[in-house]
């Protein structure tokens, strides 16, 4: 089965620093996608970024970058110049074939809150 | 180019009633997803809709149903409701469904269900 581990329930950062959000997984399927998404307090999903199981390269997308440690079976989310409007929850999911389905499995969140 | 739209936004209903919920996926998006999230299970995955076939489907009951239309737009339904069946219920499109790990998926804004 898989599973999605946050253990950090809040963070607080300083605006304009950068911020590490931690995320472990655990799947024995060899290809399985990484994502994270943002859910600020209006309740709507955001996609931040993607990481494949086979990508040998970390992901970007602006100020996200996923540390992907494949070994350590961690993703971690790095928030680089942290803004006030990243203040929200971020979850952190797979999606790898399970029993020959594609269930995507969400972590419990962390909320993040970012001072001025 | 519009958003995932979710109607309606906000719901009442009582135990034992039945209710439907619509979503209308991105312009040219043939995948919808269902998800439900709670304060206590978290974001957890209902089933996936592509070309009006369940592709994927969670570890819910049979109270739970959907189906996807021509135009791609799909509803959950949910019969015999539950307090337990109170929560935020999320709807995501995308281009393809998840044959492969690595797909992109928008979110809409969500329904809000409680069950008196």
């Amino acid at each position: 089965a898989q599973k999605i581990t946050q253990t950090q329930p809040g963070m607080f950062v300083q605006e304009k620093e950068a911020v590490t959000l931690d995320c472990t997984y655990d799947t024995s399927d060899p290809s399985y996608g990484l994502f994270w998404y943002k859910q600020p307090s209006s309740g709507e999903m955001i996609f931040l970024i993607y990481q494949g199981s086979y990508d040998q390269q970390n992901a970007t997308e602006g100020r996200y970058s996923l540390n992907f440690q494949k070994a350590r079976k961690s993703a971690n989310l790095v928030i680089s110049a942290s803004q006030l409007g990243d203040s929200a929850m971020y979850f952190c999911a797979m999606r790898g074939a399970q029993g020959g389905s594609y269930i995507p499995t969400f972590g419990r969140g962390t909320s993040l809150i970012v001072h001025p | 180019k519009a958003g995932v739209t979710q109607t309606p936004r906000y719901l009442i209903k009582t135990r034992g009633q039945q209710v439907t919920l619509s979503c209308s996926p991105i312009s040219g998006h043939r995948s919808v997803s269902w998800y439900q999230q709670t304060p206590g299970q978290g974001l957890q995955f209902l089933f996936e809709y592509f070309s009006e076939t369940q592709r994927n489907k969670g570890n819910f009951p049979g109270r739970f149903s959907g189906r996807q239309f021509s135009n791609s737009r799909s509803e959950m339904n949910v019969s015999t409701l539950e307090l337990g069946d109170s929560a935020l219920y999320l709807c995501a499109s995308s281009l393809n469904f998840a044959g492969t790990a690595s797909y992109e998926q928008y979110f809409g804004p969500g329904t809000r269900l409680t069950v008196t």
